[in-house]
């Protein structure tokens, strides 16, 4: 069965920084690209970070390039997203998903974690 | 910028087929892919490539796109189909998605 579980999530202030991780399990982890997605309180999906499935391609929106930056580990089966000068509009749950063909055109995240959630607050 | 516009909500009887549209520019060019978020929940899948549904995704749901529009239609709806709705695409390897709609089922 596949699953990943988030964690790391918690309330930080702002300007601070925090790593998520998202552990995989019940399927080949480096042979899939994976992503962060999250969600504002009472907002939509917003995708914030990609990563290819060897780890030597990522992508981000504008909205958190360079303060963000995702990464894996091939051999723990492990998915981080370290954010960095985090801000009131980046509190929101924060999902990991499996992507099924990469970060590519006709892809899609076909299995999401339950989220952590990340509160930015003072 | 690329955006993708979904309309906030729809409203349908139980047993009435529901419509889900996703509009954005140079959509025509690119796959759809939908997710189901029913509240208190996660994501799910439940159309990608435009019209293919994952394992375990029942018939009545099915997906189409035609020019810079992508559809999502429930047949047969029922209570439980009650949910947020996110189309979504790529643009550059990186993902996009709509706002949402929220179906209700009256």
């Amino acid at each position: 069965e596949v699953q990943l579980l988030e964690s790391g999530g918690e309330l930080i202030q702002p300007g601070g920084s925090l790593r998520l991780s998202c552990a995989a399990s019940g399927f080949t982890f480096n042979n899939y690209a994976m992503t962060w997605v999250r969600q504002a309180p009472g907002k939509g999906l917003e995708w914030v970070a990609g990563i290819s499935g060897r780890g030597g391609g990522t992508y981000y929106p504008d909205s958190v390039k360079g303060r963000f930056t995702i990464s894996r580990d091939n051999s723990k089966n492990i998915l981080f997203l370290q954010m960095n000068s985090l801000r009131a509009d980046d509190t929101a749950v924060y999902y990991c998903a499996k992507t099924m063909f990469g970060l590519s055109h006709d892809s899609a995240f076909d299995m999401w974690g339950r989220g952590t959630v990340v509160t930015v607050s003072s | 910028s690329f955006d993708l516009t979904q309309a906030p909500s729809v409203s349908v009887s139980p047993g009435q087929t529901a419509t889900i549209i996703c509009s954005g520019n140079k959509l025509e060019n690119r796959y759809a892919s939908w997710y189901q978020q029913r509240p208190g929940q996660s994501p799910v899948l439940v159309i990608y490539r435009d019209a293919l549904r994952p394992p375990g995704i029942p018939e009545r749901f099915s997906g189409s796109s035609s020019g810079n529009t992508a559809t999502l239609t429930i047949t047969e709806t029922r209570a439980l189909d009650e949910a947020d709705y996110y189309c979504q695409t790529w643009v550059n390897n990186t993902g996009v998605f709509g706002g949402g709609t929220k179906l209700t089922v009256l």
